[in-house]
């Protein structure tokens, strides 16, 4: 069964911590995603990598950098967490090689900014 | 920008009833177009896709209907059921290349099906 795990689902942290998010997949993906899921906003693309140490800026990158050093592991990281940056966040990955499966996405993290 | 509108944000139907969800997007070089289902505490996880060389596109009971020239998209559920009830998102993105699975989402639709 195919896997996308987030290293956490519940994260409270105090405004102005540097706050890491890690995801990993079992799938041998080339493309990793970070998106942000709001009410009434559906999710958003935060960065996505189609390759170890590549990464591009999805649509609302600011605030957030990425890291991604193996294949399978992808982080997200809030170089100084603000209230704004309270949601849920979520993991994705895909391969062309999937056949038109699309993404699969991890359960998320329910981050919490105080 | 929102590149895909969808509507409406909340849907209430009855047991056996059709449930409708609807989506519009902008960008034209679009060429895949999933519908993801979200139960609460779980990760979005793909229910249905169709590229824009067909018109419909049928898997049990869900049904995807696309107009290329009005580009819009829709969703349809036969025979709704409580399982159902959950939040469902359409979301378009190009099919290969390095964007592959990079997808813009509509805002999502809460459905709820009463038994």
């Amino acid at each position: 069964d195919v896997k996308v795990t987030q290293s956490s689902r519940y994260l409270v942290k105090r405004t102005g911590e540097k706050v890491f998010l890690e995801c990993v997949q079992d799938m041998d993906h080339e493309n990793m995603f970070w998106y942000r899921q709001d009410p009434g906003l559906g999710l958003r693309l935060i960065y996505f990598s189609y390759d170890v140490k590549m990464k591009e800026k999805g649509d609302i990158p600011e605030g957030y950098s990425v890291s991604r050093e193996k294949k399978e592991r992808f982080s997200l990281i809030l170089e100084s967490a603000s209230t704004n940056q309270t949601s849920m966040y979520l993991c994705a990955s895909s391969s062309p090689g999937t056949g038109g499966r699309g993404a699969f996405f991890g359960q998320g993290t329910r981050l919490t900014v105080v | 920008q929102q590149q895909v509108k969808q509507s409406p944000q909340s849907l209430i139907v009855q047991k056996g009833g059709i449930s409708i969800i609807n989506c519009a997007y902008e960008n034209t070089a679009f060429d895949y177009f999933p519908w993801y289902q979200q139960f609460p505490g779980k990760g979005p996880a793909l229910l249905i896709a169709i590229r824009p060389d067909v018109s419909e596109k049928k898997e049990g009971r869900f049904t995807i209907s696309f107009n290329k020239s009005a580009k819009q998209f829709s969703l349809h559920i036969m025979d709704s059921q409580p399982g159902d009830s959950a939040t469902y998102f359409c979301a378009a993105s190009y099919a290969g290349g390095t964007s592959y699975g990079k997808l813009t989402f509509g805002q999502g639709t809460i459905l709820t099906v009463h038994p």
